[in-house]
């Protein structure tokens, strides 16, 4: 059984561009969060989805981030027009409900130039 | 709002001793309280986890302790090897997120 997934691994974007950041969940899950860690920080919840649905996203800044888990494919975490600031290690989780463990992916290290 | 505070920041231990990490939650509804270990450009993994119905639970090396009326719990690691060496991460889940601590950087001295 693989575990969660997440691809690409490293990603390097300049200003402005996008970035799309992919998250396979570990086979039975339906359920994904995805949360960001900044150099040195703790992980901060971003956004909370189930099979087609956007559960909990009060982690999401309003602007440029989006996120999405369609009935087929990955979950996809999408930051338009990106900054600086939005530097850092992105990871997934899955769970087969939101009441058990959650499993971590690799995580996606985005560098904007 | 949602808060899970945790201490120290930065822990050095000498090898053998043992190393305890203390956290504070906010929601009185919390249940449950993982724990996990990041290392170095790795992934968290869970290491062990509590639930609010007992106060305590141990596996092997390292043990978890809940407070409910406090709202504290804590990580205990005793015996500590060079390979305890990582980031640890206490979490309280609300609703259905998990919010995580900011954690604790774990030195272990030879």
């Amino acid at each position: 059984n693989a575990g969660v997934m997440q691809n690409p691994r490293h990603l390097v974007r300049r200003r402005g561009q996008e970035a799309r950041l992919r998250c396979s969940p570990m086979k039975g899950h339906s359920h994904v969060y995805w949360y960001r860690q900044l150099p040195e920080e703790g992980l901060k919840f971003m956004v909370y989805l189930q099979k087609e649905n956007i559960i909990d996203e009060s982690g999401m800044p309003k602007e440029r981030f989006s996120a999405e888990f369609p009935k087929e494919g990955p979950s996809i975490l999408r930051i338009q027009q990106v900054v600086r600031g939005d530097s850092a290690a992105y990871f997934c989780a899955s769970s087969p409900s939101p009441k058990h463990e959650q499993f971590f992916g690799p995580g996606t290290r985005l560098t904007v130039l | 709002g949602e808060n899970v505070e945790q201490h120290p920041s930065t822990l050095s231990v000498q090898e053998g001793d043992s190393a305890v990490i203390k956290c504070t939650y906010s929601d009185s509804a919390s249940n449950y309280f993982p724990w996990y270990k990041q290392e170095l450009g790795k992934r968290p993994q869970l290491i062990i986890d509590i639930r609010s119905n007992v106060g305590e639970k141990k596996d092997q090396r390292i043990a978890v302790t809940l407070n409910k009326t406090a709202k504290h719990f804590s990580l205990h690691i005793t015996e500590t090897q060079p390979e305890d060496s990582a980031v640890y991460f206490c979490a309280a889940r609300v609703g259905d997120k998990i919010i995580f601590g900011k954690g604790t950087r774990l030195h272990i001295l030879p």
